[in-house]
């Protein structure tokens, strides 16, 4: 089984471009939730879908956008990039009850 | 914020050597959980605990929840280089929350 899968995995964008991050899940959770990673800071939560057809702010959503295309896909997209969002982002899926989550390989983005 | 502190931020140990990590937090969380990220990879869930006090092992690792459920501590036992990367912890207060990360344990170990 594929996973979580993330594409691209590698973007480099100038000031004021935009881009969407693209993830699929093949394990038939409910739950999407995109991440950024950046030195010192762990883990902290942009946008999260619980079911197909809802999505809500995490921590950091500014500047973001997300749509929950059906089950399987939930994309983030970066409508002006800024150089403050250049970061590892990371896709994951799971059961929101139980806080187990399968995450993606990551997509490195730079914003210069 | 933040929520979660994990001690200690990195660690540099010899192969062979035990290592012992914490998370706590001035909150209580029902859940606790454990994660390994790989360089250049995801993070990988390794333990999940559910009950206050429960002790639960995977292998070399060793995993508790602790009593007052306001921290937990992981122990990997005689280290080998494949367990380089960095340990997150993660709490969930209650289902339908969100997980909160604590801020990893960048782990290095010499052969």
């Amino acid at each position: 089984n594929a996973g979580v899968t993330q594409t691209p995995k590698f973007q480099v964008l100038k000031t004021g471009q935009s881009m969407t991050l693209q993830c699929a899940q093949d394990m038939n959770h409910n739950s999407m939730y995109w991440y950024r990673q950046d030195p010192g800071m762990g883990l902290r939560l942009i946008y999260y879908s619980a079911s197909e057809g809802t999505t809500d702010k995490g921590e950091v959503p500014n500047g973001y956008n997300v749509s929950r295309l059906n089950k399987r896909e939930f994309s983030l997209r970066l409508e002006s990039a800024a150089p403050s969002q250049t970061s590892v982002y990371f896709c994951a899926s799971g059961r929101v009850n139980t806080g187990e989550l399968f995450f993606g390989e990551g997509s490195r983005l730079t914003v210069l | 914020g933040q929520q979660l502190n994990q001690s200690p931020q990195s660690m540099f140990i010899q192969e062979g050597e035990d290592v012992s990590m914490n998370c706590t937090s001035s909150s209580i969380f029902n859940t606790w959980l454990w994660y390994k990220q790989d360089p250049g990879e995801g993070p990988v869930l390794l333990i999940a605990l559910y009950k206050a006090g429960e002790l639960t092992s995977n292998g070399r690792l060793t995993a508790q929840f602790g009593i007052t459920r306001k921290d937990s501590f992981l122990n990997i036992s005689a280290s080998i280089p494949s367990d380089v990367g960095i340990y997150f912890c993660a709490g969930l207060r209650n289902a339908g929350n969100m997980l909160t990360f604590g801020g990893g344990t960048r782990l290095m170990v010499k052969p």
